[in-house]
């Protein structure tokens, strides 16, 4: 039982590359979530599903893209990566509310 | 954007000290209340939930004031391993997003021998 798996942990990226951050959950979970966490700012909610097939702006989702296409996975889209999304990204799985379980992060440098 | 304060620390602390950690909450439809711990460089994990009743694991008790909209939590006999950072988390209770987390910044500990 891996839990929350993400992919890949660390990327640099060029200003205006794109790139797709991948989140994997083997606990059945309807919900999950992309964060991000920057110094300073504690954790932001950037898009989130509460199922297959389904998406949600969070708190910042400008510049970004995600696709539920599979209960397990939340794939998240940088079209056109910018200086001010390096950060370290993090995903997130439920059932229930509350405990949210979280993958160990990719941490994302744009230059 | 709703809020949640906390006191970002750090907090240095000699081991077998307590130490108590506060934390504000700006929604008061907010239901649900939670101390999460990230250790440097890790992603953040559970640490307990809060209920209004108050609620003890071992060496931490949480405490919720559902009026002030304070939430607390109190770690006795601390270890160098409570070295962490000390995430309040509450949740947003309005249409879609209901369940949904608003973290505050952490409170940083540093446990020392």
């Amino acid at each position: 039982n891996a839990g929350v798996t993400q992919t890949p942990k660390f990327r640099v990226l060029k200003t205006g590359q794109s790139m797709t951050l991948l989140c994997a959950q083997d606990m059945n979970h309807e919900y999950m979530y992309w964060y991000r966490q920057d110094p300073g700012m504690g954790l932001r909610l950037i898009h989130y599903s509460v199922g297959e097939g389904t998406t949600a702006k969070g708190e910042v989702p400008d510049g970004y893209n995600v696709s539920r296409l599979k209960k397990q996975n939340f794939l998240l889209g940088l079209e056109s990566a910018a200086p001010s999304q390096t950060s370290v990204y993090f995903c997130a799985s439920r059932d229930r509310p509350g405990e949210q379980y979280f993958g160990p992060g990719t941490r994302l440098t744009v230059t | 954007r709703k809020e949640v304060e906390q006191d970002p620390g750090p907090f240095n602390v000699p081991e077998g000290a307590t130490v108590a950690f506060n934390c504000t909450y700006s929604n008061s439809a907010s239901q649900s209340f939670f101390w999460y711990r990230q250790d440097c460089r890790k992603e953040p994990k559970l640490l307990m939930s809060v209920y209004s009743s108050g609620n003890e694991d071992g060496r931490f008790t949480a405490q919720l004031n559902r009026a002030s909209q304070y939430i607390s939590l109190l770690i006795r006999d601390s270890k160098l391993s409570d070295s962490a950072t000390y995430l309040c988390v509450v949740t947003e209770n309005y249409g879609g997003s209901q369940g949904n987390l608003i973290f505050g910044k952490g409170t940083k500990l540093s446990v020392k021998p």
